[in-house]
């Protein structure tokens, strides 16, 4: 079965500086990924989609990239701030069936 | 969250008790689901329904079983509660805007198996 990982557990960035959170799938290609953002105690809130066609694709602060070649996809939030704190999802579902989910990068943006 | 919410938000129950966590949705979405989520383990897929009559097994459903009562409302009941279940649990309601599957969740029931 698809399996997704997010690396490492924790990042802290400095105010002001950009963080990237990476994605990786391990065997076929999603026809596209999301990414959701989650406070503690709170459901996760979808940010951004991103299609296998499309390199990349923009938010505000927010950016996300799609390699299929390197079966990874980048998250990356410039300017952040301390209220991007938040534990960030990678998700993908297999056409309109199941969801799968990474088990999220905690980001941690220090004033 | 407040389209799609969730009661009990936190429940503390004893081994092989019955009990019934539920979910109601102002969205009108068709599609619903129920995740639990564990430290280091992410959000796994119980139970997810297409549609009122239609009710499909997720990753892992064992020990759970679900109630689609209406197109609003999808129930999770855990028949005989057992400490490993204690969890936070999440339901979920999408639609397909583009063709692009979308999940919305709830604010989360907190279980404590004792």
């Amino acid at each position: 079965s698809q399996k997704i990982e997010q690396n490492s557990e924790a990042l802290n960035i400095q105010e002001g500086k950009t963080a990237t959170l990476t994605c990786n799938y391990t065997n076929y290609s999603p026809a596209y990924l999301q990414w959701y953002r989650q406070d503690p105690g709170r459901g996760p809130v979808f940010l951004l989609l991103i299609r296998e066609n499309e390199k990349e694709k923009r938010k505000e602060r927010l950016k996300v990239t799609f390699d299929t070649t390197l079966k990874q996809s980048l998250f990356h939030i410039t300017a952040s701030q301390p209220a991007d704190s938040a534990t960030y999802l990678c998700a993908h579902s297999n056409t309109g069936n199941q969801f799968y989910f990474g088990t999220g990068t905690s980001l941690t943006v220090i004033p | 969250d407040a389209d799609v919410t969730q009661t009990p938000r936190n429940r503390i129950t004893k081994t092989g008790k019955r009990i019934m966590l539920e979910c109601s949705q102002t969205k009108g979405h068709d599609r619903m689901y129920w995740y639990r989520q564990d430290p280091g383990l992410g959000l796994r897929l119980i139970y997810y329904s297409f549609d009122v009559k239609d009710i499909n097994k997720g990753e892992i459903s064992d020990g759970y079983s679900v109630s689609r009562q209406a197109q609003a409302k999808f129930s999770l009941s855990l028949e005989s509660a057992i400490p490993n279940q204690t969890a936070l649990y999440f339901c979920a309601t999408s639609d397909f805007p583009g063709g692009q599957e979308t999940q919305y969740f709830g604010p989360g029931t907190r279980l404590l198996v004792l």
